[in-house]
């Protein structure tokens, strides 16, 4: 399978502040990337789908303008939350997928653990 | 949309029984049904995949399978160890270029006592 990173691996912010996570795409060039955010003892919850050089489709009831995605190349994408919250607090994934034909699998991240202060 | 359901949420066995989780989904379009596993603080693995054209698929001590007609498909574990325990999830989506979109389930729990 592909191999993922996520960078920071955890970090904590005040509230009112931005945070930007990178997820890179370590084995080969990802067309399509996704953002999932996964609340304690909660399933993951899919936040948008990022095609490089195109921009990112949300998911109905995510905030574009404060979760701002960047799919910049084929090996990195940003997430980045602005102004955050306290309830912004979560684990973030990132997850690749070499959106070929006949490519159906997709490999997780290590996630990143966002705490509002 | 497509609607997947996981039971149990979570399960306890002795260390070598079997342990089954199952789960269905609504959407009949749906071809491409992934079980992760994801151990505490880290991202979900994928440790086996089946496709709608096939009805099992076995990996060592991990199998699926799956009944299109009643939509519904199980991750079945032989001779589970301590280093099993973790929490599991299915997810089904309709795959090629759109694999990414996956419906998931809640999860299930999976603690294996030695």
């Amino acid at each position: 399978g592909a191999v993922v990173s996520q960078h920071p691996s955890r970090v904590i912010c005040k509230s009112g502040t931005s945070v930007k996570i990178e997820c890179r795409s370590l084995d080969f060039q990802a067309t399509t990337m996704f953002w999932y955010r996964q609340f304690p003892k909660q399933s993951l919850m899919l936040m948008a789908t990022s095609n490089e050089g195109s921009k990112a489709t949300y998911e109905q009831g995510v905030e574009k303008d404060k979760f701002l995605i960047n799919h910049a190349s084929l090996t990195l994408s940003t997430l980045t939350v602005t102004s955050a919250h306290p309830e912004d607090s979560s684990f973030y994934i990132c997850s690749v997928s070499p959106g070929l034909e006949f490519s159906y699998e997709q490999y997780f991240g290590p996630g990143t653990r966002l705490t509002v202060t | 949309g497509e609607n997947v359901e996981q039971h149990p949420s979570t399960l306890s066995v002795q260390e070598g029984d079997s342990a089954v989780i199952k789960c269905t989904y609504s959407d009949s379009a749906s071809n491409y049904f992934p079980w992760y596993k994801q151990e505490l603080g880290k991202g979900p693995q994928l440790i086996i995949d089946i496709r709608s054209n096939v009805g099992e698929k076995k990996d060592q001590r991990i199998a699926v399978t799956l009944n299109k007609t009643a939509k519904h498909f199980s991750l079945h574990i032989t001779e589970t160890q301590p280093e099993d325990s973790a929490v599991y999830f299915c997810a089904a989506s309709k795959g090629n270029t759109n694999a990414g979109k996956s419906t998931f389930g809640d999860g299930t729990t999976l603690t294996v006592k030695p």
